[in-house]
């Protein structure tokens, strides 16, 4: 068990919805990182946040988009939603987050399925 | 083409013998190599964590090279078991915290 908490486990929903994926940090880190992991494309890094603000960002649709809490949960909200978005989406979570933290060892959660019907 | 190139895509080996796994990247400049190990359905797990001048690192049964300069790192795993069983990402982190991941090798290891 990493520490890092993700909720709901499984979501299944039509095309077109919208919904919100949860995460909750390893106690005491302030960063948090989303993935996008599909059978064809393999583990994709989606977005970073540090303690509340937006760090860095990969491979991003616009139709997605995340924030940070103050008691640093996060939140991954997938609109407009499309057979291609099904996949493994997980969060990891680190203590450091800058851009210049080279040991940032990241714990991930065991991660929400999404299937888009 | 993807900065980060694992071989082989998938292996086969019995239990208790030894493998290497394979990780060439181009991603320049560099700040960091990881190894993880997932298994199926589950979140990554991290296995070693190196710097660009870290050429060695070692977590049990399991030892990750690096060669800075020929942009390679290895994976070996020692006297497999069947709970190695697993697929293996190699994860390149530029100075800029970009992440970018290989397609992984699965392992797999029969008794």
């Amino acid at each position: 068990d990493s520490g890092v908490t993700q909720t709901p486990k499984h979501l299944i929903t039509a095309t077109g919805q919208r919904v919100t994926l949860r995460c909750s940090p390893r106690s005491g880190d302030l960063s948090v990182y989303w993935y996008q992991q599909s059978l064809d494309q393999g583990l994709q890094f989606l977005i970073q946040y540090y303690n509340g603000e937006e760090r860095a960002k990969g491979n991003i649709l616009e139709r997605f988009s995340a924030q940070q809490f103050p008691d640093l949960h996060s939140e991954l909200n997938l609109s407009s939603l499309e057979l291609g978005d099904s996949a493994l989406y997980f969060c990891a979570s680190s203590f450091r987050g800058g851009p210049r933290s080279l040991y940032n060892e990241q714990f991930f959660g065991p991660g929400t399925r999404l299937t888009v019907l | 083409k993807n900065q980060v190139e694992q071989s082989p895509q998938s292996l086969i080996i019995l239990e208790g013998k030894n493998c290497t796994l394979q990780c060439n990247y181009t991603v320049s400049p560099f700040s960091n190599l990881r190894w993880y190990k997932q298994d199926t359905g589950r979140g990554p797990v991290s296995l070693t964590i190196m710097t660009f001048s870290e050429n060695t690192k070692s977590n049990g049964r399991y030892t990750a090279t690096l060669d800075a300069d020929t942009k390679q790192s290895s994976l070996h795993i020692t006297a497999s078991q069947l709970s190695d069983s697993a697929s293996y990402i190699c994860v390149v982190t530029g100075w800029n915290n970009d992440m970018r991941f290989g397609a992984g090798t699965r392992l797999t290891v029969k008794p």
